[in-house]
């Protein structure tokens, strides 16, 4: 079963607008979370984190946005580049079992236009 | 500094060959993971190290999978009479400690003929 959901595979941005990508997760476990952004034949490269103490975290043009009681977190992108055209992943931990183990969705293919 | 590095960046192998798929992690980072992402997919948890130990193989999906740290930095996936299947790309991440970001290296991709 899917403990991180992105329910958007693809999502369409005019550069200099904002960009927003979603996350819901399911485990109530989860206390950290963890954006990942992915070009082709690259590994993923870490963007931005969040633990569940904190509702937002601010890093340059990019915020990230947590709602426990909702289980939902998102990413915001002001305003969009070009350059930030990628998948961009959402992770979760559970920080207190001490295993690491982070849980990934599926992605969301950012496409940022001129 | 240098990131995690891993080799090959591709393989192509025959049904029911054996595999190595080799990480070198970040200088100093004592935990080290794998995981496979396949085609759609978000990478999927395989393995767990703390330093030369596998502190949690639970996402390891058979026993033709096997892992090795010796020296508890370089570790190596193994895979024994490959499958289809197991066509994905192998990432391997490190972090300081199990509480701390993973940084992913560029990814072997796998692909089974």
């Amino acid at each position: 079963d899917q403990q991180v959901k992105q329910n958007s595979p693809s999502l369409s941005v005019q550069e200099g607008r904002i960009s927003i990508l979603n996350c819901d997760y399911t485990n109530s476990m989860f206390d950290y979370f963890l954006w990942y952004k992915k070009y082709p034949a690259e590994g993923p490269t870490f963007l931005i984190s969040i633990s569940s103490i904190k509702d937002k975290n601010e890093d340059g043009r990019f915020t990230v946005f947590l709602n426990k009681s909702a289980k939902h977190l998102s990413l915001h992108i002001v305003p969009s580049q070009p350059g930030d055209s990628a998948v961009y992943f959402c992770a979760a931990i559970d920080r207190g079992s001490t295993l690491g183990r982070l849980y990934f969705g599926r992605g969301t293919q950012l496409t940022v236009w001129p | 500094g240098a990131g995690v590095s891993q080799t090959p960046s591709n393989k192509v192998t025959e049904k029911g060959k054996y595999v190595e798929l080799r990480c070198d992690p970040i200088s100093g980072h004592t935990a080290l993971y794998w995981y496979r992402q396949s085609l759609g997919q978000g990478p999927e948890f395989l393995i767990y190290f703390q330093g030369t130990g596998a502190a949690d193989d639970s996402g390891l999906p058979n026993d033709r999978f096997f892992a090795v740290r010796p020296e508890g930095s370089v570790s190596t996936l193994k895979i024994q009479r490959t499958e289809r299947g197991d066509s994905a790309v192998y990432l391997c991440a490190s972090s300081s400690s199990s509480s701390d970001t993973q940084y992913f290296g560029p990814g072997t991709r796998l692909t089974v003929l």
